[in-house]
């Protein structure tokens, strides 16, 4: 069935590093693709999109490429910051009442 | 613009209690209606779904039900809570498929 994959953390770095998340998924069709942050103690915000194949969502510097060929949506970013610690979760939507199925999730601590 | 709405933000509840979670969307009809919870350390996990009023998909045997008795509200009940519903519930919405699910701000339920 349709799944996803996603890095397993935490993931520490120092500020104004390069972070990279890795995220795979098995699906049939065209599923959208989407990156979700959750700060501490709150619920979900949509960080970025993609919904056809090559498409690239940004947001606050964040950055994905939905790779049909490779099945995948890493979430990359050039330099982090410490109000980027959060947990990160990539997602699919599937076409059964297009519910998204989510990864476990990736915690990210910048620390200064 | 839409906003969704989801009450209580926390909850404490001995075992065998009843439960009851809302959550409204304001500024659209007829959207897709979303239960997730997510347990401590883990993923999120799809609860119940809706694509209409009446209509209700379960996608995890439990002890927990799900209600749309209108179009934009979408009830999240138990009959009686055990220690392992402990956890934050999230209600979703979303037009439709690629277009994005915004979420609510969670309740984290804990149970005694």
């Amino acid at each position: 069935g349709d799944s996803v994959t996603q890095m397993e953390g935490p993931v520490t770095l120092s500020e104004e590093a390069f972070l990279t998340i890795n995220c795979t998924y098995t699906a049939t069709g065209y599923p959208s693709l989407f990156w979700y942050v959750q700060y501490p103690g709150e619920g979900l915000q949509l960080l970025l999109k993609a919904t056809k194949a090559d498409d690239k969502g940004s947001n606050k510097g964040f950055e994905a490429t939905y790779r049909k060929e490779t099945t995948s949506f890493h979430l990359e970013k050039g330099s982090v910051q410490v109000s980027d610690s959060a947990v990160y979760f990539c997602a699919v939507s599937f076409f059964s009442g297009y519910a998204l199925n989510f990864g476990k999730g990736t915690s990210l601590l910048v620390t200064p | 613009s839409q906003t969704i709405h989801q009450w209580p933000a926390t909850l404490v509840q001995p075992v065998g209690s009843p439960l009851s979670l809302e959550c409204t969307v304001e500024g659209t009809s007829n959207p897709n209606l979303y239960w997730y919870r997510q347990a401590a350390g883990r993923g999120l996990q799809l609860l119940f779904y809706s694509v209409g009023i009446g209509q209700i998909s379960s996608e995890v045997p439990q002890n927990l039900s799900a209600s749309r008795p209108q179009d934009r509200q979408f009830i999240l009940s138990s009959k009686k809570l055990l220690l392992s519903d402990s956890g934050f519930y999230l209600c979703a919405w979303t037009p439709g498929q690629g277009a994005g699910y915004t979420f609510g701000s969670g309740t984290r339920l804990t149970v005694v």
